[in-house]
């Protein structure tokens, strides 16, 4: 069964850093590529990054670009998103996503991790 | 980057009523689009991806349609469990990006 977990959620304040891990299970973690997706308070979904099966190829949402960077470790079955310079919108629960790369698809989800940056 | 726009950002329905959702995109994405159902407090679900394959588990009664930048989700019969949150979401480039959503309500 696949299983994504998320951890390393929490209260930060405007400026600081946060680092989330995501722990895979249940299949080959090597041979997918990766997303996070993120969603506010109360409203929808926001694609944040996503990073190739051997970390070659790492893409954005233009908000983020030069405040995060998404990284993986294949031998620990984990993924990484560092957050630096957080603002008080990137408070969201931020979800660990398995894609299916065939139908460019986001196909399992974690139950996700809140960041709440405010003061 | 490319804009999704669902419609209607709300509806309310019946159990057994035909509901039909649409997405538009901002430029043609070919039939790179793919629909997910989110309930409280969930993680989303894939229902639907590359426009009209059924993702495996998920009911019959689901089905998409569309292509280039106009696509439908449309659920047959609606069911006590369908009440939801709808998501459409374009992967054509290199950046995704979903619609505002569709919440469907018990009537």
């Amino acid at each position: 069964e696949v299983q994504l977990v998320e951890s390393g959620g929490g209260l930060v304040q405007p400026g600081g850093s946060l680092r989330l891990s995501c722990a895979a299970s249940g299949f080959i973690f090597s041979s997918y590529w990766m997303s996070w997706v993120r969603q506010a308070p109360g409203k929808g979904l926001e694609w944040v990054a996503n990073i190739k099966q051997d970390g070659s190829e790492k893409y954005f949402v233009d908000s983020v670009k030069g405040r995060f960077t998404i990284s993986r470790d294949n031998a620990k079955n984990s993924l990484f998103l560092q957050m630096n310079s957080l603002r008080a919108e990137d408070t969201a629960v931020y979800y660990c996503v398995r894609e299916l790369r065939q139908h460019l698809v986001l196909e399992y989800w974690g139950q996700g991790t809140l960041v709440t940056v405010s003061s | 980057d490319i804009q999704m726009t669902q419609s209607p950002s709300s509806l309310s329905a019946s159990v057994g009523d035909r509901v039909t959702i649409t997405c538009r995109a901002s430029q043609s994405i070919s039939s790179y689009l793919n629909w997910y159902q989110q309930k409280p407090g969930k993680a989303p679900k894939l229902l639907i991806y590359a426009a009209s394959s059924l993702q495996s588990g998920v009911p019959s009664r689901f089905s998409g349609s569309g292509s280039g930048t106009d696509f439908t989700l449309t659920i047959s019969s609606l069911q006590p469990e369908d009440f939801a949150t709808y998501y459409c979401q374009q992967s054509y480039g290199a950046s995704w990006t979903f619609g505002q959503g569709t919440k469907v309500e018990i009537k």
